[in-house]
């Protein structure tokens, strides 16, 4: 067990929805990182906060936002759903910059 | 953004015998933090080696060690002993300044 928490586990949802995913950190890292990994595809990195602020973006899309809360922790918005977003989202954290990340379980996301 | 290369989307190897992994990576900075991912059937993403770009001595952990070339920007993991548990996606990383990218991943199956 990474430490790192993240619900729900699975999530079905129709094309236009919006869902949101969440993340709580393990216990005293401040930050927190958000991937997405397509079907037999590599980890494409989202965003990534650091107490509570944006430290880096990668390849997010508009749709999608996210913020990282007083508590640690972060919530990853995803609206406007395409079939393409379906996917297992994951969420990591360290406890500073340049540490190991820790995985979370990920959230299987599908869109129908 | 700094680009991570894995040039074998597939191996096998015989259980008991030596696997090397190779990955390859783009940067023009020198101080950054280079990773060793497993993902197995479970999707979990598993810690499996470190190594920091300004040690130059290999890290080694049990069954697991690196080959780490900074001229050549090469970061290559060497499985020793391989056990059927080994079979997974392996993921090598690059981090720098809060950002980790990760290549697209080798998938290693372990034949008894």
């Amino acid at each position: 067990d990474s430490g790192v928490t993240q619900t729900p586990k699975h999530l079905i949802t129709a094309t236009g929805q919006r869902v949101t995913l969440r993340c709580s950190p393990r216990s005293g890292d401040l930050s927190v990182y958000w991937y997405q990994q397509s079907l037999d595809q590599g980890l494409q990195f989202l965003i990534q906060y650091y107490n509570g602020e944006e430290r880096a973006k990668g390849n997010i899309l508009e749709r999608f936002s996210a913020q990282q809360f007083p508590d640690l922790h972060s919530e990853l918005n995803l609206s406007s759903l395409e079939l393409g977003d379906s996917a297992l989202y994951f969420c990591a954290s360290s406890v500073d910059p340049n540490s190991p990340l820790h995985f979370g379980n990920g959230t299987r996301l599908t869109v129908t | 953004a700094q680009t991570v290369t894995q040039s074998q989307p597939e191996m096998s190897v015989q259980e008991a015998e030596t696997v090397t992994l190779s990955c390859t990576y783009d940067t023009s900075e020198n101080n950054y933090y280079l990773f060793w991912y497993k993902q197995p059937p479970s999707r979990q993403m598993i810690l499996v080696i470190r190594q920091e770009a300004y040690k130059q001595q290999n890290a080694t952990e049990n069954r697991f060690s690196v080959n780490f070339q900074k001229a050549a920007k090469s970061f290559s993991l060497k499985i020793s002993d391989s056990q059927l548990g080994d079979t997974a996606m392996y993921f090598c990383a690059f981090m720098l300044n809060n950002d980790m990218r990760f290549g697209a991943g080798t998938r290693l199956t372990v034949k008894p």
